[in-house]
């Protein structure tokens, strides 16, 4: 069965620092991943994904993840933090193995703060 | 939050009561899919569809029911079954391509629903 596990419940950075969000997922196969946002009281807002290609993989607001398949990661990244990208984000994983539009299976979160 | 509308923002349901969120896109996607959102346990999938007339169960259907009657509405009922229903509900949809997994699901603002 697919899974996706973030290690870490809340992650602090100072502004201007560069960030990482953890992300290590479990599936048969070669993963389909994805990375959302999410701000108090609304949906989720897709990032950036990785279907197949280039490892490092460029997305909205100034975020970059990098696929490593030996690792089992996919870690978001962003060189510079501001203040506003203090949210709550999501790491996604889809097995490619399963037909059809099966929904994606998403890790329980892990919570920015950017501080001042 | 694009296309897809979900109503009402706040819902109270009283003891004994069915209630039902509503799930609405324009974006001409097949797939549509329920979450539930609870502090710290991320995203649990209720019931997903890939097309009208048809749906499958997810991870936690107990309590919940939903029907697919037009390709464009994905309505949720929460029954008197579900035991504890208070959550943060996410509705989402995608389109069905040859890429064969590597489809992005796009997420409603959600509903909040409270037990009085």
């Amino acid at each position: 069965a697919q899974s996706v596990a973030q290690p870490e419940d809340q992650v602090n950075v100072a502004e201007g620092n560069p960030l990482t969000v953890k992300c290590t997922y479990s599936v048969s196969g070669n993963p389909y991943l994805f990375w959302y946002v999410q701000y108090p009281n609304r949906g989720l807002q897709f990032l950036l994904k990785y279907i197949t290609g280039d490892n490092l993989v460029k997305g909205s607001y100034g975020f970059e993840a990098e696929f490593n398949k030996s690792q089992t990661s996919f870690h978001l990244k962003k060189p510079s933090a501001l203040v506003s990208d203090s949210a709550l984000y999501f790491c996604a994983v889809r097995d490619p193995w399963n037909s059809g539009n099966t929904p994606l299976v998403f890790g329980k979160g892990t919570r920015l703060s950017v501080i001042a | 939050d694009g296309g897809i509308t979900q109503s009402p923002k706040y819902l109270f349901r009283k003891e004994g009561q069915n209630v039902t969120l509503s799930c609405e896109q324009n974006l001409n996607h097949d797939a549509m899919y329920w979450y539930r959102q609870d502090p710290g346990q991320g995203l649990r999938l209720i019931y997903y569809s890939q097309i009208v007339n048809d749906f499958q169960k997810g991870d936690i259907a107990e309590g919940y029911s939903v029907s697919r009657e037009k390709k464009e509405s994905f309505p949720l009922t929460v029954t008197s079954a579900q035991k504890n229903p208070t959550a943060f509900y996410l509705c989402a949809s995608s389109i069905v391509s040859g890429l064969a997994g590597g489809e992005t699901q796009y997420f409603g603002p959600g509903t909040r629903l409270l037990v009085l």
